[in-house]
């Protein structure tokens, strides 16, 4: 398997434009995490799907941020309006259920930078 | 509010010493707890686990040592080497009486290994 793939890997957008960030998880994997990765805050969970539904959305910072997963192999994370306090990098996730062993595999990440 | 603190951001460790990471939580639901190591532009990987039945997990070079008492938990390298520099993220969940799957993790310490 080709792991966790992120796209893009690199995205710098002007203020106020909409900026959408996309995953495809390991196959077979139940579950699907965002994180957001800042100096302060470190990895911060916004988002995360079991079988494709939303399960717990607390850690989205406002409703300017959204998240979908229309199947098994995709999700979107959507910012819009974008912001300078958005420039981060973004990590998806992704793991099996049960066995006890709640390791999950990430992606590279996609370094947003909104000017 | 950080439920999951490392407290040094930063750690240097001479070549074939020991590395000690540290790791404090607060929530007492917290029942597994897993390490990850980041390197530059690339996603987290997962490195070491201990369940909280345990006080000691081994794994190679690594040890995670686990203080239920003191919501402590802590990485040992030795030997360090040159390769193990990276930023090392401490994260925790609860997984008993259906509580949510997800991860939360902390700031992060990166590690400096000198030859």
């Amino acid at each position: 398997d080709a792991g966790v793939i992120q796209s893009p890997r690199h995205e710098v957008t002007e203020m106020g434009q909409e900026v959408t960030l996309r995953c495809k998880p390991i196959s077979g994997h139940d579950y699907l995490f965002w994180y957001r990765q800042t100096m302060m805050r470190g990895l911060e969970l916004l988002i995360y799907f079991n079988n494709n539904v939303p399960i717990d959305d607390s850690g989205m910072p406002e409703d300017r941020f959204s998240a979908k997963m229309p199947n098994a192999s995709f999700s979107t994370l959507k910012i819009q309006p974008s912001e300078p306090r958005d420039s981060a990098v973004y990590f998806c996730a992704s793991r099996r259920e049960g066995g006890g062993n709640t390791e999950a595999f990430f992606g590279q990440g996609t370094r947003l930078t909104v000017v | 509010d950080q439920q999951v603190k490392q407290n040094s951001p930063s750690l240097s460790v001479q070549e074939g010493r020991i590395s000690i990471l540290n790791c404090d939580y607060t929530n007492s639901m917290f029942d597994y707890f897993l390490w990850y190591k980041k390197y530059p532009a690339e996603g987290p990987t997962f490195l070491i686990s201990i369940s909280s039945i345990k006080d000691k997990n081994e794994d190679g070079r690594f040890t995670v040592f686990l203080n239920k008492s003191a919501k402590h938990l802590s990485l040992h390298i030795v030997p360090s080497q040159p390769g193990d520099s990276a930023v090392y993220f401490c994260a925790a969940s609860a997984r008993r009486g259906g509580a949510t799957n997800k991860l939360i993790f902390g700031t992060g310490t990166l590690l400096a290994v000198q030859p």
